[in-house]
């Protein structure tokens, strides 16, 4: 089963604009992910963001996390054709291993 | 290096046949793990191998089983399919250290079930 829920499901916007994902889990983590998948290929590692961590920067991306309210955004600022995809966060509780559980994905279009 | 590999990249099976999907890891990798994505349960954790050992497993019944190999290179196999196996399957590796370390994705292998 998922962790938890994310919104929206599909986000439609126009090149340069900002996107905003928001990423809601279940239970205590260790730290949170977000992946892009293109097209039902592979999965992408585009950021980390550690649970003792509020927010992260890299390059256009913008990570938040609220440990308090279980959730975190992903911003994507200056949007261009290539970012359209589906992006997904996935969260680990800290256990030995890779256990990964993933939210529900959004659906992102940037129309040039 | 090169990518995480999985062959085959598609496969057409019938109701009761079993498959075998390969995985092959970033060189030097000792972790790989397994997804199974569908539309309607999304991105779901199988199994994950580390050092040839099964170190975590999600929640599928034991139709779904794996192995991994001296060279870290890891097999998946569903025996008696049902049309509800038919998914993209993921592998992902890296290095198996703590918990965070980036995963690496392959593209995926397509199942489809008739």
């Amino acid at each position: 089963s998922q962790q938890g829920e994310e919104d929206p499901q599909a986000l439609s916007i126009q090149e340069g604009e900002n996107a905003t994902m928001n990423c809601s889990y279940k239970t205590s983590i260790n730290n949170l992910q977000w992946y892009r998948q293109n097209s039902g290929r592979g999965l992408v590692h585009l950021i980390l963001i550690r649970s003792n961590e509020r927010e992260k920067h890299s390059g256009r991306l913008r990570v938040t996390l609220d440990t308090s309210k279980k959730s975190s955004s992903l911003l994507i600022t200056a949007s261009r054709a290539a970012d359209t995809a589906s992006y997904f966060c996935a969260t680990d509780k800290g256990n030995a291993g890779n256990m990964l559980t993933f939210g529900g994905g959004t659906r992102l279009m940037v129309k040039p | 290096k090169a990518g995480v590999t999985q062959t085959p990249r598609y496969l057409i099976k019938t109701r009761g046949q079993q498959v075998t999907l390969s995985c092959s890891p970033i060189s030097g990798h000792r972790s790989v793990s397994w997804y199974q994505q569908t539309p309607g349960q999304g991105l779901q954790f199988l199994f994950e191998y580390f050092s040839e050992t099964q170190r975590n497993k999600g929640n599928f019944p034991g139709r779904f089983s794996g192995r991994q190999f001296s060279n870290s290179r890891s097999e998946m196999n569903v025996s008696t399919l049902e049309l509800g196996d038919s998914a993209l399957y993921l592998c992902a590796s890296n290095n198996g250290g703590a918990s965070g370390e980036t995963q690496y994705f392959g593209p995926g292998t397509r199942l489809l079930v008739l």
